[in-house]
């Protein structure tokens, strides 16, 4: 049981270049999320999909594409990277007990760096 | 709009004294979750701990406990007997059910450091 993997662990791009982070889960959660975080920052949600088939924006959508190709894997595009996208990414996958109660699973992360 | 506020960027404290971690929240809806997690330097995030708004007691997991206070908005991490090994960031994060954005809205942190 790996949890939330992230790939790649790091990645340096020149300003427009595309690439496309990968996320998988194997503990069959429904939705599955992309955040950002920054220096100094907390992490701020990208994208998110509540179940396979469907994404929604949060609250820093621009500039990110994603695609949910199954129930284990979110992928995060970014089209024609920027400066501004240097960060570090996170996946993470929700598990939710009767009552509410759900705990958020992180990847271990992906570190950007846009030149 | 969801908001979590931490005010207080780092905090310096003597290994085995308590640390209490303060966390405001905001927000109009009645059914929402309080998250802590803990961030070490190598980055990862690992949940600590959590508190439902329904929840009739503060919750406690091991060393750490949440002092959940609903009319003040508050729910500070209170880490017992600290150690070197608690030396991290500290982000707190709310969840709220219902319709609207899903995911977590996040402090930006604290920085707790123990000194021997």
């Amino acid at each position: 049981n790996a949890g939330v993997t992230q790939t790649p662990k790091f990645q340096v791009l020149k300003t427009g270049q595309s690439m496309t982070l990968q996320c998988a889960q194997d503990m069959n959660h429904n939705s599955m999320y992309w955040y950002r975080q920054d220096p100094g920052m907390g992490l701020r949600l990208i994208y998110y999909s509540a179940s396979e088939g469907t994404t929604d924006k949060g609250e820093v959508p621009n500039g990110y594409n994603v695609s949910r190709l199954n129930k284990r894997e979110f992928s995060l595009r970014l089209e024609s990277a920027a400066p501004s996208q240097t960060s570090v990414y996170f996946c993470a996958s929700i598990f939710r007990l009767a009552g509410g109660y759900n705990e958020q699973f992180f990847g271990p992360g992906t570190r950007l760096t846009v030149l | 709009a969801q908001k979590i506020t931490q005010t207080q960027p780092g905090m310096f404290v003597q290994e085995k004294e308590a640390v209490t971690l303060d966390c405001t929240y905001d927000t109009s809806d009645p059914s929402y979750g309080l998250f802590w997690y803990k961030q070490p330097s190598s980055g990862e995030m690992i949940f600590l701990i959590y508190q439902g708004s329904y929840d009739q007691q503060n919750a406690t997991e091991g060393r750490y406990s949440l002092n959940f206070q609903k009319a003040r908005k508050s729910a500070n991490l209170v880490i017992s007997a600290s150690q070197l090994g608690d030396s991290a960031m500290y982000f707190c994060a709310m969840r709220v059910s219902g319709g609207g954005a899903d995911g977590l809205t996040f402090g930006k942190g604290t920085h707790l450091i123990i000194q021997p």
